[in-house]
């Protein structure tokens, strides 16, 4: 079955880049996906990338995909407080339907 | 922008309550869905509803759980019984088509139930 995992906490000082992990057991995810979550509020989609890819960057978001090593990271550029949330991974599989697969979260905390 | 909306944003109930939790997806979409998160743990996909029907459902999903649509606007998730265990925040989420990268799931804010 599909299992994605995360660590649990990132801290990083303003301005400074943040990288937020992700790895994924089933090689049959077709897209993969990072979600925000601010306290009290929904899961705010941030950015995907199919799976043929290996990276695509969106203003200070780059993700990197490397498929062989079942890895997707999330690089936030020049971080802000207003970054601090938790980030979800989510992955949807070949054949799995319309569900995503999300992952324990990154608690990322911004210190000035 | 359009987004989607739940209510209520928190719910209380009684251990063997029926609880209903509503929400109203993008206009334009045609596919629905609903998710739960216990406290401190993953998000976990419950359904999937397209055309009037569950397209699919989780293991979580078992006899206590029913998704309707009642009308054209409204999504709605019962529990018939509600359990501690059921005490979670629920996020309904829609899609206007079956995902394809960009086209994805759009979520509610969640309505937090706490069965006591």
């Amino acid at each position: 079955g599909e299992d994605v995992e995360q660590s649990l906490f990132l801290s990083v000082r303003e301005g400074d880049s943040s990288v937020i992990n992700c790895t994924y057991t089933d090689s049959s995810s077709t897209y993969l996906y990072w979600y925000k979550q601010e306290p009290g509020a929904g899961l705010q989609l941030l950015t995907y990338i199919f799976s043929n890819m290996d990276m695509k960057q969106d203003q200070r978001l780059t993700v990197l995909l490397n498929k062989k090593d079942k890895h997707l990271s999330l690089r936030i550029a020049d971080t802000q407080t207003g970054d601090s949330a938790i980030y979800f991974c989510a992955e949807i599989l070949t054949g799995g339907g319309n569900k995503l697969t999300f992952g324990t979260g990154t608690q990322l905390k911004v210190e000035l | 922008e359009p987004e989607v909306t739940q209510t209520p944003s928190h719910q209380v109930t009684q251990m063997g309550q029926e609880v209903i939790l509503r929400c109203v997806p993008i206009s334009n979409h045609l596919y629905f869905y609903w998710y739960r998160q216990i406290l401190g743990q993953k998000v976990e996909f419950l359904v999937s509803f397209y055309n009037n029907e569950i397209s699919e459902k989780s293991e979580i999903f078992d006899d206590q759980f029913s998704v309707e649509r009642p009308d054209g606007s409204n999504f709605t998730l019962k529990i018939r019984s509600t359990k501690l265990e059921d005490s979670a925040m629920y996020f309904c989420a829609s899609s206007p088509i079956r995902l394809a990268g960009s086209e994805t799931q759009y979520f509610g804010p969640g309505t937090r139930l706490l069965v006591l």
